[in-house]
C-alpha cells in the first residue's frame, strides 16, 4: 500500500515560530499537497507541488512556504507562527499518469500554536 | 473553476437506516468522481470512485453513481453501522497531472445503536 507519513501527529508551538510540517511518500509519486482542515470550512489548499522542485500556491497561501527538494518529501514552512494557524494540517499525494487515481493521504498533523 | 455542493450535517440516522449524501459538482470536461472518508483522527481516505457517466463505484457497501446529465454523485448505503461514523467527502478531479482536486465540505454522518 502507499504510505503518506506526516512526521508528528500532534504539535504545539509558540507564537512566532518557524515550524516544519514534514510529509513523506514512499510510491514515486509526483503531485504532493498540503491542505487545512478547519471546522465548517472544509479543506483548503495551501500549496502543492506538480514535481520535485516544483511548487504552486493553492488558495490560502498566506504565512505558509513549502519546499520539495526530493520526490518522496514536502514540507511546510510556517515562517512566524500565529494563533490563527492553529489547525488540523493534511498532506496528501497522487500518482500523475491518468485521473483515475485519487490522492492518499498522511493520518494529518493536529497544531495548536499559543 | 471547479465547485462541489454537498448537503448539510450532521446527518444522525439509527443503525441499520439507508443512508443517502447528496452531491453535485460543476467542472470543465468530464471529471472522474470520488467520495472520501475521514474516521475520527485521522486522514482521509479513498472510498470509492467512478471515471466515467453511468459507471457505478461501490466499496463496504456503500455505493454512488456518476450521473452526468444532473452532474450529481449521491453517496448511498442500505443499512449503516455505528462504524460509518464519519465525515464523507464528494471530490471531482480533472484529467491531467495538473488538476487539483475539489473538496466538499464534507458532510458528519453519525449512526446511533
Amino acid at each position: 500500500d502507499v504510505k503518506v507519513t506526516q512526521s508528528s501527529r500532534y504539535l504545539v508551538k509558540r507564537t512566532g515560530e518557524k515550524v516544519f510540517l514534514e510529509c513523506v511518500q514512499d510510491m514515486d509519486h509526483e503531485n504532493m499537497f498540503w491542505y487545512r482542515q478547519d471546522p465548517g470550512l472544509g479543506l483548503r489548499l495551501i500549496y502543492f507541488s506538480y514535481d520535485v522542485k516544483m511548487k504552486e500556491k493553492g488558495d490560502i497561501p498566506e504565512g505558509y512556504s513549502v519546499s520539495r527538494e526530493k520526490k518522496e518529501r514536502f514540507s511546510l514552512i510556517l515562517e512566524s507562527a500565529s494563533t490563527n494557524q492553529t489547525s488540523m494540517y493534511l498532506c496528501a499525494s497522487r500518482k500523475v499518469d491518468t485521473h483515475y487515481y485519487g490522492y492518499t493521504f498522511g493520518s494529518g498533523t493536529r497544531l495548536t500554536v499559543v | 473553476g471547479d465547485s462541489v455542493t454537498q448537503m448539510e450535517g450532521p446527518v444522525t440516522l439509527s443503525e441499520e437506516a439507508f443512508l443517502t449524501i447528496n452531491c453535485t459538482y460543476t467542472a470543465t470536461g468530464y471529471p472522474s468522481l470520488f467520495w472520501y472518508v475521514q474516521y475520527p483522527g485521522e486522514g482521509l481516505q479513498l472510498l470509492l470512485k467512478a471515471t466515467k457517466a453511468d459507471d457505478k463505484g461501490s466499496n463496504k457497501g456503500f455505493e454512488a453513481t456518476y450521473r452526468k446529465e444532473t452532474t450529481s454523485f449521491h453517496l448511498e448505503k442500505g443499512s449503516v453501522q455505528v462504524s460509518d461514523s464519519a465525515v464523507y467527502f464528494c471530490a471531482p478531479q480533472g484529467s491531467g497531472g495538473y488538476q487539483k482536486v475539489t473538496f466538499g465540505t464534507g458532510t458528519k454522518l453519525q449512526v446511533i445503536p
